[in-house]
């Protein structure tokens, strides 16, 4: 058990809505890492958020946006939501920014635009 | 081209076989490279980190790296059922670089 848990673990939403993603990190974590990984895709890269400060943003138009807290735990914001952002969502955290070889993902957030 | 490209399979083995998984890369930046495991409806477990070219140990796990020829695999060894999942190649440019560059995965199936 990784230790990082994602809320909710399914959601169903139509086009044009709003969706908030969260994601509790693995205990003493700075860093969260959020990808999104569409069916039978690897993992895209969309942000990393470490310390609170978001340092690294992949290719992904600024509707989607985060927030860290300073308990580490994080939340993907998704605005104007497309039928394509239909996807696994998932965060990973990790000890520090370089630790990459204890990066632990969480369970993921399945999504549904309809 | 793809920054990283792996065969998505699926690959189906008897149990017992030795399993070779493989990912191929253009920019020869890459430095850090790992083995992910993705069960189905989980996230990705990390398998294998490794940076130098050469091969690396874990139980029936070896991550091998040729990076002359930008080339990774990982084989399995007395492959078992419980095997049975996707796995995902990852690679970064260093260990201050933010993003993960995935492959797309190799679905395998390790029938009794």
């Amino acid at each position: 058990e990784t230790g990082v848990t994602q809320s909710p673990t399914h959601l169903i939403k139509t086009r044009g809505q709003q969706v908030t993603l969260r994601c509790s990190s693995q205990s003493g974590h700075n860093t969260v890492s959020w990808y999104q990984q569409a069916l039978g895709q690897g993992p895209q890269f969309i942000f990393q958020y470490y310390r609170e400060e978001e340092n690294g943003r992949g290719n992904f138009p600024p509707r989607f946006s985060g927030l860290q807290f300073p308990n580490y735990s994080s939340e993907l914001n998704v605005n104007a939501l497309e039928l394509d952002d239909s996807a696994l969502y998932l965060c990973a955290s990790r000890r520090e920014r370089e630790a990459y070889n204890e990066q632990f993902f969480g369970p993921g957030t399945r999504l549904t635009v309809l | 081209q793809k920054e990283v490209e792996q065969d998505p399979g699926p690959l189906s083995v008897p149990e017992g076989a030795i399993v070779s998984l493989n990912c191929t890369y253009s920019n020869s930046a890459f430095q850090y490279f790992m083995w992910y495991r993705q069960y189905s409806r989980k996230g990705p477990e990390l398998l294998m980190y490794t940076y130098s070219s050469g091969n690396k140990e874990d139980g029936r796990f070896t991550a091998q790296v040729d990076k002359s020829s930008k080339y990774i695999s990982l084989f399995i060894r007395d492959s078992q059922p419980s095997d049975s999942a996707t796995y995902l190649c990852a690679m970064i440019f260093n260990q201050a670089g933010t993003a993960l560059i995935f492959g797309k995965g190799t679905t395998l199936s390790v029938s009794s």
